[in-house]
């Protein structure tokens, strides 16, 4: 299984561009997530959704949207790229009940974004 | 609100010796509690869990982690470190029952690795 596959791995963009960074897993998983990581403080949620149609705000939304139309993708899109967005994303996803992967999160290998 | 406190930024240790990285965690019930480590360039691997029962648990790698509830903590250890064990450490506390809204993390342990 190739578990949670993000793209892409960097990203160059202009203040006031937009982006999407995709997020798939497949691993049959409901809840997925976005988080944002900084150096020396650790990873911030930025959304997550509980399954296909449903997303939440996490600690620090502003700036970024999500939607999630299938169980598999996961998608965060930055409208107007701003510098304090520069930053390493990464996507996870976590299965429940007895599944493969319950209650722990599983984090794809993350996206490197700078805002110049 | 629940919380994790990391109160080393960084740590070194000499090949070969033993290691400690200390968490303390803030949650109004019994949590579940992780310990992930970041490669430099990589993505977080899970080391370890605790959901409840032994309060020692042991995971990949030669780590282990002892939950200590009335100290609220939840420590990270191995007898002797390798080089390929530089990295961060990531501890990070979840609603126990497998909450939906993800894990709360601390600002993570930059460990180094003498030779």
């Amino acid at each position: 299984n190739a578990g949670v596959t993000q793209t892409p791995k960097f990203r160059i963009l202009k203040i006031g561009q937009s982006m999407t960074l995709q997020c798939t897993q497949d691993m049959n998983h409901n809840y997925m997530y976005w988080y944002r990581q900084d150096p020396g403080m650790g990873l911030k949620l930025i959304y997550y959704s509980v399954g296909a149609g449903i997303t939440d705000k996490g600690e620090v939304p502003n700036g970024y949207n999500v939607s999630r139309s299938t169980t598999e993708d996961f998608p965060l899109r930055l409208e107007l790229a701003a510098p304090s967005q520069t930053s390493v994303y990464f996507c996870a996803s976590q299965g429940q009940g007895l599944s493969s992967g319950a209650n722990v999160l599983t984090f794809g290998a993350g996206s490197r974004l700078t805002v110049l | 609100a629940q919380s994790v406190t990391q109160p080393d930024i960084h740590i070194t240790v000499s090949e070969g010796a033993s290691l400690e990285l200390r968490c303390n965690y803030s949650y109004g019930a019994t949590p579940y509690l992780f310990w992930y480590v970041q490669s430099p360039g990589q993505g977080l691997q899970l080391l370890l869990k605790y959901f409840s029962g032994d309060t020692l648990v042991q995971g990949i790698k030669g780590f282990e982690a002892e939950f200590k509830r009335s100290q609220s903590s939840f420590n990270l250890r191995k007898p002797s470190v390798h080089w390929s064990d530089a990295a961060e450490y990531f501890c990070a506390v979840g609603e126990s029952g497998g909450g939906a809204d993800g894990l709360t993390f601390g600002k993570g342990t930059h460990l180094i690795i003498q030779p």
